[in-house]
């Protein structure tokens, strides 16, 4: 049984580009997080995707979005790319109503 | 202040060592509690899931909670060198929602 699967799983880009992540969550999972991890830090909200909507959101700004696609794969996507936007990007599925999150093993996104 | 405060460490016990490690948190809407650990250039893995106050065994692993004093710990036994890793403790106020992780600490047990 698959876990959480992202990628890619490291991608350069210069700063001002778009950026686009995926997840596919693990088997039997309907909602999808993604979290954002900078060195040395813990992951930080970025949004919650249940049902193909946008139910919970964290303090990031509009440049951060994100689409849950009805096979419950969902993609992050990132513009007009900021230095401090390079980080871990994870991503995370759970069953709605168990609280047992997975993880997957992130993109490292690195803006230059 | 931070919702959630870790100590980051670095920590460094030998083999078989008694390792406690700690959060304290300041929103008493938390209600679950839990640990992950993560291995260097992987996703976290929960380790450990608590809701409310109190204790939680594991194998070597034990994970308390103390929601009057908005402190939990996780303590691992007979510590092993494959226990080198970054723990992350995170909290949420509800079922399914929104992870509050601390900064993590980074424990190294060394042979």
């Amino acid at each position: 049984d698959a876990g959480v699967t992202q990628s890619p799983t490291h991608l350069i880009k210069t700063r001002g580009q778009q950026v686009t992540l995926r997840c596919s969550p693990k088997s039997g999972h309907d909602t999808v997080s993604w979290y954002q991890q900078a060195l040395g830090q813990g992951p930080q909200f970025i949004f919650q995707y249940y049902e193909e909507e946008e139910r919970q959101r964290g303090n990031f700004p509009d440049r951060f979005s994100g689409h849950q696609f009805p096979n419950y794969s969902s993609e992050l996507n990132v513009n007009a790319l900021l230095l401090g936007d390079s980080a871990l990007y994870l991503c995370a599925s759970s069953l709605d109503i168990n609280y047992g999150y997975t993880f997957g093993s992130g993109t490292r996104l690195t803006v230059v | 202040q931070k919702e959630v405060e870790q100590d980051p460490g670095p920590l460094s016990v030998p083999e078989g060592a008694i390792v406690s490690l700690n959060c304290t948190y300041s929103n008493s809407a938390f209600q679950y509690f839990m640990w992950y650990r993560q291995y260097s250039r992987k996703g976290p893995e929960l380790l450990m899931y608590t809701y409310s106050s109190g204790n939680k065994e594991d194998g070597r692993f034990t994970a308390q909670v103390d929601k009057s004093s908005k402190y939990i710990s996780l303590f691992i036994r007979d510590s092993q060198p494959s226990d080198s890793a970054t723990y992350l403790c995170a909290m949420s106020g509800t079922s399914g929602s929104r992870l509050t992780f601390g900064e993590g600490t980074q424990l190294t047990v060394n042979p």
